[in-house]
């Protein structure tokens, strides 16, 4: 199974700033990758599909990198709705696994 | 608009069964592969399940491999997942996801779950 590593697992940060969280797949995935944000109490929404691409509707300040076995998702002037947990989740085979996870803290 | 609708979810005694459902609408749902994720409280998400638009093909996470089985009724637009054998391990939250269109590989709507606790 391909194991998939966030790091940090948490970060604290204030509105305005840039964040920039990675995600490393343990072998080769190419881009099959998606980022996930999720409130509390509330579904995942899905932020990034195939390494780069943003959902439709969504803000530009969000965007992914990365291919192979390194990615990242960039937030580039937090906003106040951005704090929240993000997942990266593999697409390249089965099973399906997800990051243990980022948590977006205020400072 | 998409909207999936879970149920079935309860308190249910350790190597029971139990049978979610989830109900799609807003799109055509033989047209989409479906996941099932969940969330154990406090946890990350884990992947559950997924089947393909015609029910032709089933993966499973390794954690439930044996004992869960995905499968779809196209029509009565609904998504199922039959838990058997179930471990204190499996509490959760369920929520079952839409796959995205081709080359999107990732779920693009979810519903809001279903709490299935497994106790004695």
């Amino acid at each position: 199974d391909i194991q998939m590593t966030q790091s940090p697992s948490s970060v604290s940060a204030s509105v305005g700033d840039r964040v920039t969280i990675t995600c490393r797949a343990s072998q080769g995935i190419n881009n099959w990758l998606a980022w996930y944000q999720q409130k509390p109490g509330k579904a995942p929404n899905l932020l990034i599909f195939a390494a780069s691409n943003l959902q439709s509707g969504l803000p530009l300040r969000f965007s992914g990198s990365g291919s192979a076995t390194e990615f990242s998702l960039t937030i580039s002037s937090l906003q106040p709705e951005d704090f929240a947990t993000y997942y990266c989740q593999q697409a390249h085979s089965f099973p399906l696994t997800f990051g243990g996870g980022t948590k977006v803290e205020i400072k | 608009q998409v909207q999936l609708v879970e149920s079935g979810g309860g308190v249910v005694q350790p190597g029971r069964s139990l049978r979610l459902s989830c109900v799609a609408s807003g799109f055509t749902f033989r047209n989409y592969g479906m996941h099932w994720v969940r969330q154990a409280p406090g946890r990350g998400l884990e992947w559950v399940a997924i089947i393909w638009y015609d029910g032709s093909k089933k993966y499973y996470g390794d954690s439930v491999k044996g004992r869960f089985t995905i499968s779809r009724d196209n029509s009565k637009n609904t998504l199922y997942l039959q838990m058997n054998s179930l471990r204190a391990e499996d509490t959760a939250v369920y929520s079952c996801a839409r796959e995205g269109v081709e080359g999107v590989a990732a779920a693009d709507y979810w519903g809001q779950g279903t709490l299935v606790t497994v106790s004695s």
